[in-house]
């Protein structure tokens, strides 16, 4: 069965940083691209970031771009997503999705649980 | 960017009756269109990709059409546990990958 499984999630001030983390089981998790998705709560979907199976490449959406980095541990199965200079606006429960069919042009299929971060003071 | 616009936001069915749920995207985007299903407290699941294939394990009271521009999600004879958050999401052109705001199923 494939499973994603987040941590990391948490509280913290605006301005600071968490690590989050995607376990992933059940499939070839190197062949696979993924992603972060996120949804501030009450809201919609908005994809965050994505990476190739290889981990050479990656994209970001603009509201992240500079302040987090997506990066894979294949020999852990293991996906992150670095953010920093928390701002107000990125409180979301985030999930970390593989990209169904292994490559970037395809829907999101399994998601994780998610992981809550929460910035405040 | 493409836009992506779900109508209508909240629909109101009643139990075995069909829902008919709309998206439309500023721009085409081929087939390459998936619609989700979210509970809530829980994650989304894929249920439609390629603008009318199901995903595995969903029930055929679900089915999706359109190509270009626009696309429906159609379910027929509503279940109890059908009721939830509808989003569509295009994938040809990105980044970004981006998502409807959503349609609100709930029980008349």
């Amino acid at each position: 069965e494939v499973q994603l499984l987040e941590s990391g999630g948490g509280l913290v001030q605006p301005g600071g940083s968490l690590r989050l983390s995607c376990a992933a089981s059940g499939f070839t998790f190197s062949t696979y691209a993924m992603s972060w998705v996120r949804q501030a709560p009450g809201k919609g979907l908005e994809w965050v970031s994505s990476i190739s199976g290889s981990g050479s490449t990656t994209y970001y959406a603009d509201s992240v771009k500079g302040r987090f980095t997506i990066s894979r541990d294949n020999s852990k199965n293991t996906l992150s997503l670095q953010v920093n200079s928390l701002r107000a606006e990125d409180t979301a429960v985030y999930y970390c999705a593989r990209l169904s069919f292994g490559s970037y042009f395809n829907p999101f299929d399994p998601w994780g649980q998610g992981t809550l971060v929460t910035v405040s003071s | 960017e493409i836009v992506m616009t779900q109508s209508p936001a909240t629909l109101s069915v009643s139990p075995g009756e069909r829902a008919t749920l709309s998206c439309r995207a500023s721009q085409s985007v081929s087939s390459n269109l998936a619609w989700y299903q979210q509970k809530p407290g829980q994650a989304p699941r894929l249920l439609i990709y390629g603008a009318s294939t199901r995903a595995t394990g969903i029930p055929a009271r679900f089915s999706g059409s359109g190509s270009g521009t626009e696309f429906t999600l159609t379910i027929s004879s509503l279940q109890s546990e059908d009721f939830a958050v509808y989003y569509c999401q295009q994938y040809n052109d990105w980044p970004p990958s981006t998502f409807g705001q959503g349609t609100r199923l709930e029980i008349k």
